[in-house]
This record gives structure tokens, sequence and C-alpha cells, in this order.
């Protein structure tokens, strides 16, 4: 693994099926992040996870849930996925000190019908 | 609110040079980013100013005005791989990052 991996790439799924997106970086870093970019708007954030054991919410955080239970993993859940939830969802990692900048993963683009 | 704005697509020569603005309105001011992102692709860090002035790194500049809200990546010697979108980001006082829509940059031969 180099820098940030995502699962799966793309995925199409019924509406109320539960999803879940894989994200693991290599980087030790403490932050992570998980975006949605949808066309037009800025990345917006759904969660994030300061440190292993903590997480927080993002600007659009409804119908989303994510865990940190160690460094390196945080995988992000739609416990019933609806078809606003069509998107391209980006995970980053930044370190703690320094300029921070985020590292993005390639992305898993979603469509849910 | 907070409010990051940048034109939402810009067109340029290969070989010339090209300014993307980028204002912002937010609550608090913790550093701005540039960030590239090609088609289909993730972004990728180009910039950062947390201090008023330009930083240079070789074909890109990127300048900070913190009292007037105002930013701007400079891109010289245009080449084609540069036709790609150019994303604005605002660390606020949480320290969360407030992204513009990005400008959306087209390179003619």
């Amino acid at each position: 693994i180099a820098g940030i991996t995502q699962a799966p790439t793309s995925q199409i799924l019924a509406a109320g099926r539960r999803m879940t997106l894989r994200c693991t970086q290599d980087m030790r870093h403490n932050a992570m992040y998980w975006y949605r970019q949808d066309l037009g708007l800025g990345l917006r954030l759904i969660h994030y996870s300061n440190t292993a054991g903590t997480t927080g919410k993002g600007e659009v955080p409804d119908g989303y849930s994510v865990s940190r239970a160690n460094t390196d993993d945080f995988p992000l859940t739609l416990a019933s996925a609806v078809p606003s939830q069509t998107s391209v969802y980006f995970c980053a990692s930044s370190d703690s000190g320094g300029v921070n900048e985020q590292f993005f993963g390639p992305g898993t683009r979603l469509t849910v019908l | 609110g907070q409010n990051i704005d940048q034109p939402t697509e810009m067109t340029a020569t290969e070989g010339a040079i090209v300014q993307i603005n980028c204002t912002y309105q937010t609550s608090g001011f913790n550093g701005l980013f540039w960030y590239q992102q090609h088609a289909g692709e993730a972004p990728t860090f180009l910039s950062y100013n947390v201090l008023d002035g330009l930083e240079e790194k070789g074909r890109f500049s990127s300048f900070l005005s913190r009292s007037k809200g105002y930013s701007y990546l400079l891109l010289k010697e245009l080449q084609m791989k540069d036709s790609a979108s150019y994303l604005c980001a605002v660390k606020d006082s949480n320290y969360q990052l407030i992204w513009g829509a990005g400008t959306k940059l087209i390179i003619k031969p």
C-alpha cells in the first residue's frame, strides 16, 4: 500500500441497501476525513477523525456513520442508501503538525438507484 | 455563512500565463490551500499560504491578502497537462477545510 486506498472504485446500489466504503492509509497520519464531491459544488465534509478512537460530524453527516478503531482505517457506512447520496466519495488524511495538507484517496463513485 | 468564490471556468493558451482568483468569507482563517484535480482523479496539493504575500513553486505561484479575503493562483508557461480543475480551500476557526467549487482550466494549443 502506498498512500491512501479506497474500495470499491465504483458501485451501483439499490435504494435502502446498506453500504460501507473502505479507506486505508499507510502514512500514519492522525487525521482522516470523508468528503463527497458533486458537480458544481465544492468538496463537502461528511465526517472526520482527528485521531484513532474519536470522530466528528462535518457539514453533511446525515445518513452516514464512521468509525476509527485504529490509525489506518476509516470506513464510511450508509445505513440505508438514498438516491441523493449518489456522488463521488473521497477519503483523505493529514498529519498533525506543519502545513497539514490533506492527501486524498482515488475516490469511490457511488450510484444509488 | 462561509463562502469561497472562484470562477467556474477559464480558457488559456499553451505557453501563456493565467491567474485564477479566489475570494473567501469564513469564520476564522488558518491558512489557504490550492489543489489541482484532473478529471476523474483525486485532488492533489499545490500550495499553502498563511501569511500575506507570494509563494512561488516552479511554474506555480500563489498569493494571499488576508485583509481582502483574496488569493490567486498564477500558472506560467502553460502546458496541456495543466488542463484540470483548481480548487481553493480555506482552513477555518475549527481547522476544517472549506472548499470552493473549483475552476476548470481549459488549455488550447
